[in-house]
């Protein structure tokens, strides 16, 4: 079965600093894709950025950045110079290439960000 | 705006009741999602349409149904409604493909009282 783990329930850090939330996950497939979302206060859901299990390099979209450890199934997502809009939910989510394409969420991290 | 629309946007009723999630995906997406967010069980995927076929089901309850019309939009039945399933029911829809990101609808707020 597939499983999305984030260990840490909420991270917390000034502005400008860089973080990184953990996801590791767990699947028997071969071809897979991780995405990380970010859900505000406000309720939707914003994708952040995608890393396909055969892409060579990490993903980087703007100051987010997927650090994609392929041997260790962990695809943890940096964000580099945080700023207070940055304080949100975080969730890892993981699709498997199989008859059904539904993205499986991880329980999600909590950042603050405080000036 | 992710071009996914859900209603309504707030629902409000007592246990035993049936309500109808409404969702419209964006234009050209074939896939609708239906997830169910709460505070205790996190995000969870309850089922999936594609084209009008059943693609995919997760923990969906029996007291809940879903179907896609040929115009492609999706209502989500829940009925006899408990107060544990007060939750923030998301649509979600994309295109084919292991790649492909889902794109959220603002999601509805089920309250059961």
């Amino acid at each position: 079965a597939q499983k999305i783990t984030q260990t840490q329930p909420g991270m917390f850090v000034q502005e400008k600093e860089a973080v990184t939330l953990d996801c590791t996950y767990d699947t028997s497939d071969q071809s897979y894709g991780l995405f990380w979302y970010k859900q505000p206060s406000s309720g939707e859901m914003i994708f952040l950025i995608y890393q396909g299990s055969y892409d060579e390099q990490n993903a980087t979209e703007g100051r987010y950045s997927l650090n994609f450890q392929k041997a260790r199934k962990s695809a943890n997502l940096v964000i580099s110079a945080s700023q207070l809009g940055d304080s949100a939910m975080y969730f890892c989510a993981m699709r498997v290439n199989q008859a059904g394409t539904a993205l499986i969420f991880g329980k999600g991290t909590t950042l603050s960000v405080s000036s | 705006d992710s071009g996914v629309t859900q209603t309504p946007k707030h629902l409000i009723t007592a246990t035993g009741q049936r309500v109808t999630l409404r969702c419209s995906p964006r234009s050209g997406d074939l896939s609708v999602y239906w997830y169910q967010q709460s505070l205790d069980q996190g995000l969870q995927f309850l089922i999936q349409y594609y084209n009008g076929e059943e693609r995919a089901k997760g923990n969906i309850l029996e007291r809940f149904s879903a179907q896609q019309f040929p115009d492609l939009h999706s209502e989500l039945n829940l009925s006899s409604l408990e107060l544990g399933d007060s939750a923030l029911y998301f649509c979600a829809s994309s295109v084919a493909g292991v790649r492909e990101k889902l794109f959220f609808g603002s999601g509805t707020q089920l309250s059961v009282l």
